[in-house]
């Protein structure tokens, strides 16, 4: 069974927008993972945050978890087209279960 | 390249046949997984290897459901007495220590007619 869920289940802006997707998940975890997967392609590993942080950076990306809350969100600041693709969460959960939400399907407009 | 490789990329077979996957991970990977994504669906976890060990198939949906890695390196997939509900992509992962981070193939596109 899938344990995050990720909101907005579709989203849609113009190129230069920031875009923010939340998660949130079930059970006490070890870390949190954003992936990025294009259509008709595997997942990529875009970044990890684990369960004692708060937030974390990478390029244009940043990440935020709140475990009291048991969600995170991921912004993707200044987006191109080329960011379009579908956005995962992941839990390493402390029975070492690595589970995937559902996605967010992110559209950029140029 | 060097990523993870799955073959084949695209299987349709008729119901109650089997079939095989075949994933061959990044060379010295330590850990593999399988996972299964149903369309518009994050991946479900099926299984996970470290080294020729599996140590961990609480995510394969029935005993129809098989998966191998024997020289830890390779390792195959599969199903048999397939079912419509089995259509599915089919991914595999691997890492090189522990459960992540975790580089996907491009995944099987299994279809079940």
């Amino acid at each position: 069974s899938q344990q995050g869920e990720e909101d907005p289940q579709a989203l849609s802006i113009q190129e230069g927008e920031n875009a923010t997707m939340n998660c949130s998940y079930k059970t006490s975890i070890n870390n949190l993972q954003w992936y990025r997967q294009n259509s008709g392609r595997g997942l990529v590993h875009l970044i990890l945050i684990r369960s004692n942080e708060r937030e974390k950076h990478s390029g244009r990306l940043r990440v935020t978890l709140d475990t009291s809350k048991k969600s995170s969100s991921l912004l993707i600041t200044a987006s191109r087209a080329a960011d379009t693709a579908s956005y995962f969460c992941a839990t390493d959960d402390i029975d070492n279960d690595m589970r995937f939400g559902a996605g967010t399907r992110l559209t950029v407009k140029p | 390249g060097a990523g993870v490789s799955q073959s084949p990329r695209y299987k349709v077979a008729k119901r109650g046949q089997d079939v095989a996957l075949r994933c061959d991970p990044i060379s010295g990977h330590v850990s593999l997984f399988w996972y299964q994504q149903a369309l518009g669906q994050g991946p479900e976890f099926l299984t996970y290897f470290q080294n020729e060990a599996q140590l961990d198939k609480s995510g394969l949906p029935s005993d129809r459901f098989f998966a191998e890695r024997p020289e830890g390196s390779v390792s195959t997939l599969k199903i048999q007495r397939t079912q419509q509900e089995d259509s599915a992509v089919y991914l595999c992962a691997s890492s090189s220590e522990g459960r992540q981070p975790q580089h996907f193939g491009d995944g099987t596109r299994l279809s079940i007619l």
